[in-house]
């Protein structure tokens, strides 16, 4: 597609439930990055995808968070029992690729989870 | 640790006037530095990237600076619009490439 799309755009879920969050990049793109951001708050990374390398889940906050990318293009995050400190927007981005050459990213419009 | 850290407070100005946000780094030498626009309810969109040998880059009413001695860039905004109002984020790539961001500065632009 032309842009980073991201589904759902919204979700609502009870706290407990697991949710899963879908990110298709724009095509062609190696590099794919998830990050959240609470309400008023800066990005917070949380974890990266770049070609067939082992991504770099550092910024994970707990096991209850995973993210797979099929193929090399499509990926998905999942929250397991999801806590009410779950609640934020989870934006997808994608570049070309990484390294040193400074590739712009380009993020979604971001899934708004709100645990209740 | 390899800290990027913007000015928290919002910044508020005149219409017209040039605005000016700041980035600082500690601890590390960046490749380059790359500047972000978030509107609320909205994703960040890139705005420019600065190497680390570019002193100075433009894009319109957009320039950024990158000194290397002091740790830090610059990002201006000259002629300043209300349309000019929103967040700005500053990132940096970090030792295992992946992208590190600020927590923003947030501009408003009065008319």
């Amino acid at each position: 597609g032309a842009g980073v799309s991201q589904s759902p755009s919204n979700k609502v879920t009870e706290k407990g439930k697991d949710v899963e969050l879908r990110c298709d990049p724009i095509s062609g793109h190696t590099a794919l990055y998830w990050y959240r951001q609470s309400l008023g708050q800066g990005l917070e990374f949380l974890i990266y995808f770049q070609g067939n390398s082992a991504p770099d889940k550092s910024g994970l906050p707990s096991d209850r968070f995973s993210a797979e990318r099929t193929g090399g293009s499509v990926s998905t995050l999942t929250i397991q029992r999801t806590q009410q400190e779950d609640s934020a927007v989870y934006l997808c981005a994608s570049s070309l690729g990484a390294g040193r050459s400074g590739n712009t990213i380009y993020f979604g419009e971001g899934s708004w989870l709100t645990v209740v | 640790s390899q800290k990027i850290e913007q000015n928290s407070e919002a910044l508020n100005i005149q219409e017209g006037k040039t605005a000016t946000l700041t980035c600082n780094y500690t601890n590390y030498s960046p490749a380059y530095l790359q500047w972000y626009r978030q509107d609320p309810g909205r994703g960040p969109v890139f705005l420019l990237l600065i190497r680390e040998n570019e002193k100075e880059k433009r894009k319109e009413r957009l320039k950024v600076t990158f000194d290397t001695t002091l740790k830090q860039s610059l990002f201006h905004i000259t002629a300043s619009q209300p349309a000019d109002s929103a967040t700005y984020l500053c990132a940096r790539m970090d030792s295992s490439y992946k992208l590190i961001f600020g927590s923003g500065t947030r501009l408003l632009v009065r008319p």
